[in-house]
């Protein structure tokens, strides 16, 4: 079975500029969260899709949006991008139903950088 | 919202020895804790994990306690190896939604 898929992997953007990561979940989990990983600052939390509905969000500002298709492929993306953005953006998938089956399964991460 | 600290960030031990991370959470509605450990370039794996019934679990040369009260829980990793070096991160969520909240990591050496 195929793992989590993130593309893309690596990018580097000027302040002012915004950015689409993408994110593919193990087929069947319907279930598509994403964190931002910074140093010092461990996982934090933006926000989770359920069946395309935004479930969950954290708290980061509007400029970081997502969504979710029908095929449980996920989108995020970030406008206006600031230094502070420059982080890893880990897409996670997960069984979860109306129980949380508990594990998530990360992809490999997007590095942004922001100049 | 939960709010979740680690501790220590940073911390070595000789191979054989054994290791303890431990983490607060502060809202009591959680009752999922999970474990990751994320090796240097990798991405986070889960290693074990423990719901709020139960007060320890254990997989191997891994264990995971928990103290509802304290609203404390802490990894314990017995015999070390240098595989074990990474970096591990706690979390607190709650069962029945998806959100979950994360320590800010611990980077665990094992020196041979």
């Amino acid at each position: 079975k195929a793992g989590v898929t993130q593309t893309p992997r690596y990018l580097i953007k000027t302040r002012g500029q915004q950015v689409t990561l993408s994110c593919s979940p193990i087929s069947g989990h319907r279930s598509v969260s994403w964190y931002q990983q910074t140093p010092g600052q461990g996982l934090q939390f933006l926000f989770e899709y359920f069946s395309e509905t935004q479930r969950n969000k954290g708290n980061f500002p509007g400029r970081f949006s997502g969504r979710q298709f029908s095929n449980s492929r996920s989108e995020m993306n970030v406008s206006t991008l600031e230094l502070g953005d420059s982080a890893l953006y880990l897409c996670a998938s997960s069984l979860f139903r109306a129980i949380n089956t508990g594990e998530l399964f990360f992809g490999e991460g997007s590095r942004l950088t922001v100049l | 919202g939960e709010n979740v600290e680690q501790h220590p960030s940073t911390l070595s031990v000789q191979e054989g020895d054994s290791a303890v991370i431990k983490c607060t959470y502060s809202d009591s509605a959680s009752n999922y804790f999970p474990w990751y450990k994320q090796e240097l370039g990798k991405r986070p794996q889960l290693i074990i994990d423990i719901r709020s019934n139960v007060g320890e679990k254990k997989d191997q040369r891994i264990a995971v306690t928990l103290n509802k009260t304290a609203k404390h829980f802490s990894l314990h990793i017995t015999e070390t190896q240098p595989e074990d070096s990474a970096v591990y991160f706690c979390a607190a969520s709650i069962v029945t939604g998806n959100q979950f909240y994360f320590g800010t990591g611990t980077s665990l050496t094992v020196i041979p």
